[in-house]
């Protein structure tokens, strides 16, 4: 069954540093979806994607974050200076014109 | 805006306990309304959803109903299981038109001991 795969599993960086956290959606997918999640609190909506563009992004999706599809395979999120508060668990996502978004496993971000 | 609470956790309960994980939820217009569960190290699964009024979402022995009068969706089975072990999360999407943003409540832990 095709499943949404994300890397790395963890990354530990330290603050002010840029990190790449990678997402392959399922291959016939055309929404995508970054999540975060902090520890002991709700899974937040980050930014969409559909066609090549962001569709919408939140209030945490400021400057320092952006979102890119390079190949048409990979999906990243890459943060350009960490801070302590971003560290979270980062979940992809993607869809089919129909509503069930597929998750990935996350990618757990610790920032020293 | 649009939010959706659950009920606190964690949720301890013997095997073949009855379940119920509450759900409410605020939002405009007509939701579609899911539950997803997770278990240890994996991503969010789907378990069961429902778009409109009075549909009930059903798989795995779990069910839930849309209740638009009390704006609610709990999460029923009954009787758990050990493997039902899991955080599970209700979830509601917007109107078609939208972008597909699902909007998380802050997720409820089940631990099921045999």
């Amino acid at each position: 069954e095709p499943e949404v795969t994300q890397t790395p599993s963890h990354q530990v960086t330290q603050m002010g540093q840029e990190v790449i956290l990678r997402c392959v959606p399922i291959s016939n997918h055309l929404y995508f979806y970054w999540y975060r999640q902090i520890l002991g609190q709700k899974v937040e909506f980050l930014v969409s994607f559909y066609n090549n563009e962001i569709s919408e992004k939140s209030e945490i999706f400021d400057d320092q974050f952006s979102v890119e599809r390079p190949d048409g395979s990979n999906f990243t999120l890459k943060i350009r200076s960490t801070k302590l508060e971003d560290s979270a668990m980062y979940f992809c996502a993607s869809r089919r014109e129909e509503e069930t978004q597929y998750f990935g496993p996350g990618t757990r971000l610790l920032v020293l | 805006g649009d939010s959706v609470t659950q009920m606190e956790g964690p949720v301890t309960l013997s095997e073949e306990a009855f379940l119920t994980i509450n759900c409410t939820y605020t939002a405009t217009g007509y939701p579609s309304l899911f539950w997803y569960v997770q278990y240890p190290g994996e991503g969010l699964q789907l378990l069961l959803k429902a778009t409109k009024a009075d549909d009930k979402g059903s798989n795995k022995g779990f069910e839930a109903t849309y209740r638009k009068e009390t704006t609610s969706f709990h999460l029923e089975k009954g009787s758990v299981q050990v493997s039902d072990s899991a955080v599970y999360f209700c979830a509601l999407k917007r109107d078609p038109g939208n972008t597909g943003k699902l909007i998380f409540g802050q997720g409820t832990t089940l631990q099921v001991k045999p």
